[in-house]
């Protein structure tokens, strides 16, 4: 089974800044991995796929980078409704799994 | 416009079968690619992939609970099923129920708005 560590756990910021939420797998997953974004209440929402394409409707603020092992999100100035949880998750190999999750909250 | 919605029961007692159904709409899964698949998600925890079903009757199941899950489709009633055996105070959790298409964007879009189901005697 392929192990997702996200870090931070919590990524305190404010409105305007730059927000780099990490995602590391125990082997490498090539370029199958992707971005959820989870608001309170809700079920997660697909925001980046394939490592760094975006999903149909997501702002061009928030890019996915890496390949491999090692993988990043960045939101490049932070709106009020990007405060939430995000996860990643690999389709390399079965079973799918996803990280622990980095929540992000207002400072 | 693909959606769809979790059913079952909220509440279920220890050493239960909880059986949970994904109705679906905006595709076909007797279309070459398309899988349905549940997550679940205890409160205030992480996501936890359970099973997978695609077009062709494959089927992927977590390995730690695949003596209790079973994952089936009627694709005349666009529905998946989703048993679990021997349910117990730790597998209260929402559950959803994503779309999948391997031939297509290959990720789990979109999801259900989920059900909360809590094991308690």
């Amino acid at each position: 089974e392929i192990e997702l560590t996200q870090s931070p756990a919590t990524l305190s910021l404010s409105p305007g800044e730059r927000a780099t939420l990490a995602c590391r797998a125990s082997q490498s997953v090539s370029s199958d991995l992707a971005w959820y974004q989870q608001k309170p209440g809700q079920a997660p929402g697909l925001l980046i796929y394939d490592a760094s394409n975006r999903a149909t409707g997501i702002p061009d603020r928030f890019s996915g980078s890496g390949s491999g092992t090692d993988f990043t999100l960045t939101i490049s100035s932070l709106e009020p409704e990007d405060f939430a949880v995000y996860y990643c998750q690999q389709r390399r190999s079965w079973p799918l799994t996803f990280g622990q999750g980095t929540k992000l909250e207002i400072k | 416009q693909i959606t769809l919605k979790e059913s079952g029961p909220t509440l279920v007692k220890p050493t239960q079968t909880l059986t949970l159904t994904c109705t679906f709409s905006g595709f076909s899964l007797s279309s070459a690619g398309v899988g349905v698949g549940w997550i679940r998600q205890p409160p205030g925890k992480a996501l936890e992939w359970l099973a997978f079903i695609f077009w062709n009757d494959e089927k992927y199941y977590r390995p730690s609970l695949k003596s209790r899950l079973t994952i089936s489709k009627d694709t005349s009633k666009n529905q998946v099923t989703l048993t679990m055996t021997n349910m117990d105070p730790v597998d209260t959790a929402s559950y959803y129920c994503a779309h999948r298409n391997v031939y297509g964007l290959s990720w789990l879009d979109p999801w259900g708005q989920g059900t909360l189901v809590t094991v308690s005697s």
